[in-house]
């Protein structure tokens, strides 16, 4: 069966430090990958999706980027932190377009 | 713009009832439409979706019900019961601004069952 995993659980970072959260797939080859944000209060945001190796399409201008330096890998980066990268951040892999998206348990980042 | 919209924040509701968890939606070309269920401090959890062909589909205690001409489906829980309580994100995905791959999330429905 196809599991996902996301680490660490949780981050706390100071303003103006890099970010690296990881995400792995297992159990299926080529997954379409995704990085969403839920802010406080608010619903869940695509931030970046990919559908291959070194594919990366942002959905919204902001401090992060994505890579995919593998088939199952899936890395959400910062080179500086904001206040507003505050939120929970959670990779999702999918098998194809217009199959269901599964999650992994996300990582709650708190910028200080 | 908020393309998927789950008006109802919360929703509580007694073990053994229905619950119906209700979704609007404006962008007519979304044609596949899902729900998840979110606990605290963990992942949404895919529950049933709904091809923009049919207009119900159901697995078990839960039924999504699909209403195209009014741009509404809405998720039925028959019988609640007390494990059902979480957020209940409605989502949706189709050829919206030139992606088709992502999914358009409601802000979510925090359900609770009561025993």
């Amino acid at each position: 069966s196809q599991t996902i995993h996301q680490w660490p659980a949780t981050l706390v970072q100071p303003v103006g430090s890099p970010l690296s959260l990881e995400c792995t797939v297992e159990g299926t080859s080529n997954p379409n990958l995704y990085w969403y944000r839920q802010a406080a209060g608010r619903g869940l945001q695509l931030l970046f999706y990919s559908v291959g190796i070194g594919q990366i399409s942002s959905e919204v201008p902001q401090n992060l980027s994505a890579s995919r330096p593998q088939d199952r890998q899936f890395i959400l980066s910062s080179k500086k932190l904001l206040l507003s990268d505050s939120g929970f951040y959670l990779c999702a892999w999918s098998s194809a377009h217009g199959q269901p998206q599964h999650f992994g348990d996300g990582t709650r980042l708190s910028i200080l | 713009d908020q393309q998927v919209k789950q008006n109802s924040p919360s929703l509580s509701v007694q073990e053994g009832r229905i619950s119906i968890l209700n979704c609007d939606y404006t962008n007519s070309m979304f044609d596949y439409f899902l729900w998840y269920k979110k606990y605290p401090a963990e992942g949404p959890t895919f529950l049933i979706s709904i091809s923009s062909i049919k207009d119900k589909n159901e697995d078990g205690r839960f039924t999504v019900f699909l209403n195209k001409s009014a741009k509404h489906l809405s998720l039925h829980i028959v019988p609640s019961q007390p494990g059902d309580s979480a957020v209940y994100f409605c989502a949706a995905n189709g050829v919206s601004g030139g992606s088709n791959y992502k999914l358009t999330f409601g802000k979510g429905t925090l359900l609770t069952v009561n025993p």
